[in-house]
């Protein structure tokens, strides 16, 4: 079974600055997904970024990118310019290729972004 | 293209209760999920379905019980409510293979007391 866990409960940082979510994944599979969900207080899971596992170039989405490192199995999000609408709850999620293609989701870090 | 949405949007049960969630998705998805999210943690799988007529168990499936007669709709039955169900409900369509996403509906809070 595949393991997500984000150690930072909680993050803040200052409108326009630059801020990185870790993420790190505990599996025996090479071939997978994995991504960044955000939820704001409306509830509404919404895709960030998606990275494909055995591409080698980082995933990028306008402000946001990611630092994929495989053989560490890390997977963190970088967030640069923030804006107060980044505040939010962003989970990290895995998602073995094939195979019911079912999500397993870390327990979220809370980023408040202050004026 | 309404997407993934889900009926109803709030919910208060008594405990012994019982009630059917309902997922609904207009893009021809093959694979459906319900997921329950508790307060301060992240989405665990409860019951998913990768064809119509056919439903698995995911990860707490315990007290649901789903079914997917139609392939647009997944229907996450509660039997007998009980107050550790309290949660927020999230059903999601998997897009595969263009996109590898799964899109997600509005979620349900269900409060049993």
């Amino acid at each position: 079974a595949q393991t997500v866990t984000q150690s930072q409960p909680e993050m803040s940082v200052q409108e326009a600055e630059t801020v990185t979510l870790s993420c790190t994944y505990d599996t025996s599979e090479n071939n997978y997904y994995l991504f960044w969900y955000k939820q704001p207080p409306s509830r509404q899971m919404i895709l960030v970024i998606r990275q494909e596992a055995y591409k080698q170039q980082n995933a990028t989405e306008n402000r946001f990118s990611v630092n994929f490192q495989k053989a560490a199995k890390s997977f963190s999000l970088k967030i640069s310019d923030s804006q107060l609408g980044d505040t939010a709850m962003y989970f990290c999620a895995f998602m073995k290729h094939y195979a019911g293609n079912m999500l397993t989701f870390g327990g979220g870090t809370r980023l408040m972004v202050k004026p | 293209n309404a997407g993934v949405t889900q009926t109803p949007k709030f919910r208060v049960l008594k405990t012994g209760q019982s009630m059917t969630l309902l997922c609904a998705q207009d893009m021809n998805h093959e694979y459906m999920y319900w997921y329950r999210q508790d307060p301060g943690m992240g989405l665990r799988l409860i019951h998913y379905s990768v064809g119509e007529g056919t439903t698995a168990k995911g990860e707490v499936p315990d007290g649901y019980n789903v079914s997917r007669l139609k392939k647009q709709n997944f229907l996450l039955g509660l039997e007998s409510a009980a107050p550790s169900q309290t949660s927020v409900y999230f059903c999601a369509s998997f897009a595969a293979p263009t996109y590898n996403e799964q899109f997600f509906g509005p979620g349900t809070r269900l409060t049993v007391l």
